[in-house]
């Protein structure tokens, strides 16, 4: 099946600095590709969509200036956690829908983010 | 507008009891109901999904029906094995695409 890696898997920082994750199809072109926050017990909450080419599109509640999403190509698109505090430490997966296939998400296997 | 509400856990069962993991829905129109699977230090996994009224997806085993009277979409497996511990989520398509997730009911099956 489709392959989606997220890198790194786990990252630590310093409040106030900025950590960038990102998410990858291996074997597929993914036409958009989604990010969500999962805090301990609790379920997955859709943060953005973003397709490639264009702007994400935020869920209301989410700060656009502080979570930044970049979709560059139909590989990749990378989170950008800017001006980190601990709250924000949390587990970020992506996942990715490809071309004639959208109904099916393919999900990474996340990223630990701990803010100091 | 859209939510998932799935049935809390943990769950833990015998090797070759019966499951059943609840799950209902909130959502404007008919949407796509899935279950996904989360094995231990991997990535959501699509189990199976329905995307109509009286759809039964079914895989490993596992199935769930699509009931718009009572807005469910119940996971049952006759026989559960301990490979089938792991958290279960159940969630539904919007109109943009974008899933909405239930918490997640983690299953551990014991020998």
């Amino acid at each position: 099946g489709a392959v989606v890696s997220q890198h790194p898997s786990w990252v630590i920082c310093k409040s106030g600095t900025s950590v960038k994750i990102e998410c990858r199809s291996l074997d597929f072109q993914a036409t958009t590709m989604f990010w969500y926050r999962q805090f301990p017990k609790q379920s997955l909450m859709l943060m953005a969509t973003s397709n490639e080419g264009s702007k994400a599109t935020y869920e209301q509640g989410v700060e656009k200036d502080k979570f930044l999403i970049n979709h560059a190509s139909l590989t990749l698109s990378t989170l950008t956690v800017t001006s980190a505090h601990p709250e924000d430490s949390s587990f970020y997966i992506c996942s990715a829908t490809g071309q004639g296939a959208t109904d099916t998400q393919y999900f990474g296997p996340g990223t630990r983010l701990t803010v100091l | 507008g859209n939510s998932v509400t799935q049935m809390e856990g943990p769950v833990t069962l015998s090797e070759e009891a019966f499951l059943t993991i609840n799950c209902t829905y909130t959502a404007t129109g008919y949407p796509s109901l899935f279950w996904y699977v989360q094995y231990p230090g991997e990535g959501l996994q699509l189990l199976l999904k329905a995307t109509k009224a009286d759809d039964k997806g079914s895989n490993k085993g596992f199935e769930a029906t699509y009931r718009k009277e009572t807005t469910s979409f119940h996971l049952e497996k006759g026989s559960v094995q301990v490979s089938d511990s792991a958290v279960y989520f159940c969630a539904l398509r919007g109109s943009r695409n974008q899933f909405y997730f239930g918490t997640g009911t983690s299953l551990t099956v014991i020998p």
